[in-house]
């Protein structure tokens, strides 16, 4: 079955970068979209960006363009994002998902990886 | 961005009919989804598409809708689907609805 399983929890100190992992089993990893969702109690949810794992070609929320950096390793079936200069504002749970039905919809989710930004 | 915009929260009793609302402030053709998620837990796919059920998710659950106006429908409602309910387009980017937790 499809399994998206996600790197653990990080504390993690402002200014700083953090890479959060997403290995990717059941599946044809270059076959779908690996998309990111962030999802904080003041914001809900909001979607970050997607890469496409065989081409290695992105799009972003343009919120997020300057704060995340999407990229995946085809041998490990993995994808990585890469948040920089955090602050507070980037505490949150962060989740990959599968892009599916032509990229449309996330049709699985890995199980969240939470970030604490403090000093 | 589109604003998806949802009631906060809704209750009702289990084997009641219950209607969950998604309004777009732009049209976004049939290009929404729904999604459930429980505490704790991550999001799970629901309805694709406005009204396709996704892989092994009960036919209790359904979707309609078109444009602007999108509605979840579980009939009945189980114990078990106490949880927040996601809308979400991806006809312009993607953007969520800010969420409906059903109570019951």
């Amino acid at each position: 079955q499809v399994n998206l399983l996600q790197s653990g929890a990080a504390l993690v100190k402002p200014g700083t970068s953090v890479e959060l992992s997403c290995k990717a089993s059941g599946y044809s990893f270059t076959d779908y979209y690996i998309h990111w969702v962030k999802q904080s109690l003041g914001k809900g949810l909001e979607w970050i960006g997607y890469i496409n794992p065989h081409s290695g070609f992105t799009d972003f929320n343009e919120k997020f363009e300057s704060k995340a950096t999407l990229t995946v390793d085809k041998p490990t079936n993995t994808a990585y994002m890469e948040l920089t200069r955090l602050t507070s504002e980037d505490s949150a749970t962060y989740y990959c998902t599968r892009g599916a039905y032509n990229n449309y919809v996330m049709d699985a989710w890995g199980q969240g990886a939470s970030v604490t930004v403090s000093s | 961005d589109t604003v998806l915009t949802q009631s906060p929260t809704l209750a009702v009793s289990p084997g009641e009919r219950v209607s969950i609302s998604c309004r777009a402030s732009e049209g976004v053709d049939s290009y929404v989804h729904w999604y459930q998620q429980k505490p704790g837990q991550q999001p799970k796919l629901l309805i694709y598409k406005a009204s396709n059920l996704a892989s092994g998710v009960p036919a209790r659950f359904s979707g309609s809708g078109s444009g602007t106006d999108f509605t979840l429908t579980i009939d009945p409602v189980e114990a078990d689907d106490t949880a927040t309910y996601f809308c979400q387009q991806s006809w312009n980017d993607r953007t969520f609805g800010g969420g409906t937790k059903l109570e019951l």
